[in-house]
């Protein structure tokens, strides 16, 4: 089952500006984790943040956690049209589920040139 | 080092057949898990091999079973396959049994008619 939404479903930007998505999970939870989809293929690791953390970065990617209000999100800064894809966040559960991840239903972002 | 590799990647049965999807992890990982995509249900995961042991299950009835081998490669069966099986299946790998980050595979489309 899936572990919560992702907000937008749908997201069409044009190259230079940001894009953000969101995402909201049920459970406590170890980490949550951000992943992008190319075309129905393999999943890509872009970033992972802990549940001790508020805030992390990596090149053009900013993630924030709000575990009060059991929500993430997802910012690109600078968008290229190479980074239209499905945009997946997946949660890590605090308990015995050592690895496995519980997906949203991800946003399709699509970067005009 | 090679990536994670799933065979085949493309796989067209027929209802009531069995089917076997391979996969070899990255080299050193020790851990594989298998998910389901499809586009009613999204990113469901299956299970979790951890040193040829089943360490997590996903809720999908029995006719899905997995095994890993001690090099770490792991297969998964689907028995009396149904039109619903249709689905990208995807494997992932990672080094050990926490909820690390996991490197996917391009995954095997598998189509049932």
């Amino acid at each position: 089952s899936q572990q919560g939404e992702e907000d937008p479903q749908a997201l069409s930007i044009q190259e230079g500006e940001n894009a953000t998505m969101n995402c909201s999970y049920k459970t406590s939870i170890n980490n949550l984790q951000w992943y992008r989809q190319n075309s129905g293929r393999g999943l890509v690791h872009l970033i992972l943040i802990r549940s001790n953390e508020r805030e992390k970065h990596s090149g053009r990617l900013r993630v924030t956690l709000d575990t009060s209000k059991k929500s993430s999100s997802l910012l690109i800064t600078a968008s290229r049209a190479a980074d239209t894809a499905s945009y997946f966040c997946a949660t890590v559960g605090d308990g015995t589920s050592y690895g496995k991840l519980t997906f949203g239903q991800g946003t399709i972002l699509t970067v005009h040139p | 080092k090679a990536g994670v590799t799933q065979t085949p990647r493309y796989l067209i049965k027929t209802r009531g057949q069995q089917v076997t999807l391979s996969c070899s992890p990255i080299s050193g990982h020790r851990s594989v898990s298998w998910y389901q995509q499809t586009p009613g249900q999204g990113l469901q995961f299956l299970f979790e091999y951890f040193s040829e042991t089943q360490r997590n299950k996903g809720n999908f009835p029995g006719r899905f079973s997995g095994r890993q081998f001690s090099n770490s490669r792991s297969e998964m069966n689907v028995s009396t396959l149904e039109l619903g099986d249709s689905a990208l299946y995807l494997c992932a790998s990672k080094v050990g049994i926490g909820g690390d980050i996991q490197y996917f595979g391009a995954g095997t489309r598998l189509s049932v008619l």
